[in-house]
């Protein structure tokens, strides 16, 4: 089966700038995760995804970011405007179950740099 | 404060040796915790899981264990080999709610040949 694909794998922008990061998780996997890693911080939790419907958002930093999962396929994750201390790896994950003894499935992340 | 700690950033052994990667917990009661191995440029892999009423958990060359009195998980990798050398990270579910894991800083362990 295809693996978690995440688009771009990089990304560069300026302070102001609007970023969209796509996230096309296991077909079938009705989960679906963003997290962050931050620069020498552990992987840290933004949002959840049941279907469509978001179930957590309690990660979110603040209302610069916006996830969309429409249909409940893949999602995207917007950064509008980009500040400096977004600069990090996005990571998207997806599970067939939503307990937590599932394994999460990782995409490749989106290394995002804001100058 | 809640958290994960895993004991080193980095940990360095020879070829053949074990290595034994040690996960600490504060403030949790989890019923799983994973394991993952992440390369550089990838994202994290699954490894292994063990349940809180599980003492120890083994696959191929690996074995975890989880001691819920000392809050604690410790990873090891027998017979180690140069294509080992990873980044490892330990998750949990931190409130037994069907919540998001959250994970480790992670150690990077170095195999030498």
């Amino acid at each position: 089966e295809a693996g978690v694909t995440q688009f771009p794998s990089h990304s560069v922008i300026e302070k102001g700038q609007t970023v969209t990061l796509r996230c096309d998780p296991i077909s079938g996997h009705d989960n679906l995760y963003w997290y962050r890693r931050v620069m020498g911080k552990e992987i840290k939790f933004l949002l959840h995804f049941v279907k469509e419907s978001k179930q957590d958002e309690s990660g979110m930093p603040n209302n610069r970011f916006l996830a969309e999962r429409t249909g409940g396929t893949y999602s995207t994750l917007k950064v509008q405007p980009a500040e400096l201390e977004d600069s990090g790896v996005y990571f998207c994950a997806s599970s067939q179950t939503r307990t937590t003894n599932s394994p999460l499935h990782f995409g490749n992340g989106t290394r995002l740099t804001v100058t | 404060s809640q958290k994960i700690e895993q004991n080193s950033e980095a940990l360095n052994i020879q070829e053949g040796k074990t290595a034994t990667l040690t996960c600490n917990y504060t403030n949790y009661s989890p019923a799983y915790l994973q394991w993952y191995r992440q390369d550089p440029g990838r994202g994290p892999v699954f490894l292994l899981l063990i349940r809180e009423n599980e003492k120890e958990k083994r696959k191929e060359r690996l074995k975890v264990t989880f001691d819920t009195t000392l809050k604690q998980s410790l990873f090891h990798i027998t017979a180690s080999q140069p294509a080992d050398s990873a980044t490892y990270l330990c998750a949990l579910d931190p409130y037994q709610a069907g919540t998001a894991l959250i994970f480790g800083k992670g150690t990077t362990l170095s195999v030498s040949s």
